[in-house]
């Protein structure tokens, strides 16, 4: 199956700073999300980017499809984008998406 | 819009005993819902896809008759685990995609069992 790796991993940031977390699959997709896992498990939906960009206030995307990966910016951090971030992905016609490993982020003061 | 429920949101049940979680879309219809399980510090596996009417598909390794998925409406599936072990605690979590229109799918707020 598709494989889809996250980095980095961990992130520190103090309040304010900017970041960009890294999507890269192993194969075509046609739908790409991207979540913030909330400290009470709730996934919230950040993105919904098979392909080009989008923003959204402090944060914006990209997906780059034929080079099979996606960033997520953050900028002006706050101590509210603390948490896990999660791209995932779908292939083929059944819309099954494929989670990513996670970007654990803490903002702090 | 795109709003998902799950009930209940946290549940503890003694082991042999069976659950079931109730994954509702509030406002759309959804064809199709999944439900995926995390364990901590873990990402989201799918377990299976539930279809509207239809049987559901289930992931390899997820065992078909101890978790038993019925999605009877458009805007329901209950997920069932039957005859509950410890091993069976995790965070279960739903999604569920519109009918129509794009592949996006939108989540619940998930369910945390505990099995004793």
């Amino acid at each position: 199956g598709i494989q889809v790796e996250q980095s980095p991993p961990d992130l520190i940031l103090q309040e304010g700073a900017n970041s960009t977390l890294r999507c890269n699959f192993s194969d075509s997709v046609n739908n790409l999300q991207w979540f913030h896992q909330n400290p009470w498990g709730q996934l919230i939906n950040l993105f919904y980017i098979p392909s080009g960009t989008k923003q959204n206030g402090r944060l914006s995307a990209t997906t780059v499809a034929t080079e099979r990966y996606s960033l997520l910016y953050i900028s002006s951090s706050q101590t509210t984008d603390s948490g896990v971030y999660f791209c995932a992905v779908g292939e083929g016609g059944g819309n099954k998406l494929t989670f990513g490993t996670g970007t654990q982020l803490k903002v702090e003061l | 819009g795109a709003v998902v429920s799950q009930h209940p949101s946290r549940v503890i049940c003694k082991s042999g005993t069976s659950v079931k979680i109730e994954c509702r879309s509030l406002d759309f219809q959804a064809t199709t819902m999944f439900w995926y399980r995390q364990f901590p510090k873990k990402s989201l596996m799918l377990m299976a896809t539930s279809n509207e009417g239809s049987k559901a598909t289930y992931e390899q390794g997820v065992e078909k008759d101890k978790f038993l998925i019925n999605h009877a409406s458009l805007t329901l599936s209950t997920l069932t685990v039957t005859s509950a072990h410890p091993e069976d605690s995790s965070f279960y979590i739903c999604s569920a995609r519109v009918t129509s229109g794009s592949s996006e799918q939108f989540f619940g707020p998930g369910t945390r069992l505990t099995v004793l």
